[in-house]
Order: structure tokens, then sequence, then C-alpha cells
């Protein structure tokens, strides 16, 4: 079946420190991976997607690469902000549905 | 890109009342819209896909007369809560998928707070 595996927050950062949020899948066939955030109050945003393996997507300095081999799809980010502090979802989406993870919740202090 | 809005925005309503909440695509036409609700601290589940021209698919569990769904034309999917208990109390996002060169993408409505108090 078709699942994503979330790292459990929340996570504390203070600003400037290096973020990672760990991300991985199961899935039948080649599916697209998603990262989305979360503003408090709103809806969800896109922030990146990578739609075959090795793909990286990028996005305010967010990356994230698709890998294959360990079916995965880390969140990273080399220096967080205040204005980070969002929910961060990971999802799939082997045809037209998506899968989401449970969301990992993200508070940088200043 | 593409826009997807969702009205209302929070709504507070008393048990045993109706709910309407709407979905619009306002600069694409979408056959297809998805429901989700999201409960606190946990991730989006998936309701029901809204099909234009047609009855709704549910998942499993999700109660079809509870929920109503409605997809009267191409720009707007609408979902109503049924005689809306205090559990009912969450937040629900609509999304559309994407189109031609965005069709990996679904763009989501800014969500409904619903409060049944």
């Amino acid at each position: 079946g078709n699942s994503v595996t979330q790292m459990e927050g929340p996570v504390t950062l203070s600003e400037e420190a290096f973020l990672t949020i760990n991300c991985t899948y199961t899935a039948t066939g080649y599916p697209s991976l998603f990262w989305y955030v979360q503003y408090p109050g709103e809806g969800l945003q896109l922030l990146l997607k990578a739609t075959k393996a090795d793909d990286k997507g990028s996005n305010k300095g967010f990356e994230a690469t698709y890998r294959k081999e360990t079916t995965s799809f880390h969140l990273e980010k080399g220096s967080v902000q205040v204005s980070d502090s969002a929910v961060y979802f990971c999802a799939l989406k082997p045809g037209n549905q998506f899968y989401f993870g449970t969301g990992t919740s993200l508070t940088v202090i200043p | 890109g593409a826009v997807v809005s969702q009205h209302p925005s929070r709504v507070i309503c008393k048990s045993g009342t109706s709910v309407k909440i709407e979905c619009r695509s306002l600069d694409f036409q979408a056959t297809t819209m998805f429901w989700y609700r999201q409960f606190p601290k946990q991730s989006l589940m998936l309701m029901a896909t809204s099909n234009e021209g047609s009855k709704a698919t549910y998942e499993q569990g999700v109660e079809k007369d509870k929920f109503l769904i409605n997809h009267a034309s191409l720009t707007l999917s609408t979902l109503t809560v049924t005689s809306a208990h205090p559990e009912d109390s969450s937040f629900y996002i609509c999304s559309a998928p994407g189109r031609g060169s965005m069709n990996t993408e679904a763009f989501f409505g800014q969500g409904t707070r619903l409060t049944v108090v």
C-alpha cells in the first residue's frame, strides 16, 4: 500500500540552526513526492516537490532529494528563521490521490 | 498559479444544525475535488472525492448522509455537514488537482475551522 512516515514533533530550534525533518514512504509504482507547509490558521501550501528518483526539490532555502533506494524524502534547511515556524507535511502521490504524513510542527525561536 | 478558494474560513454552529462549506477553483476548471479533514496534531485524512456531474466517492468510514458533497459545476464543490455535533469540530480542507504541466500538484483551499457548540 501507500503510506508516509514522518518524523514526529514538535521540533524547536534556535534561529539559524540546521533543520532536518525525516520522511520515508512506501508506495506502489513511482510516486511524486511533496513537502507542504501549513502556517498557523492557513491551508496547505506547496513548499517543494520531486517527481522522479534523484530529483532535488528546493524552495525558500529548503531542499529535499527523492531517494528511491532508501525510500526517503528528507526536508533540510541550512539556517532556519522565525518565519519558518509552521507545520510541515510530507506527502506522496502515486496517482490522483495524496497520502500525507502526520505533520511535524516546527517552532523557531529568536 | 492556480487558486482554490474555500469559504468560510471559520464557522461556529449549534449542535444539530447544518453547515455548508464551499470550495471554488478560481482560474481553472476542476472536474475532481478532494475533501480532507484534519484532526488536531494529526494529518489530513481524505474524506471523499467530489466528481462534477456524478456522485461523490467516499472513503471507508465516512458517513455519506452526514457529509453531503455536491459538485454542481466545474468550479464549485460544496461539503455540507448535516446535523452537526461537537465531534464534527475539525479543520476541513478541499483541494483540486492541477492540470497540464501542473498535473502532479494539488491546490488547496485555505481550510475551514468548524466548531460545533
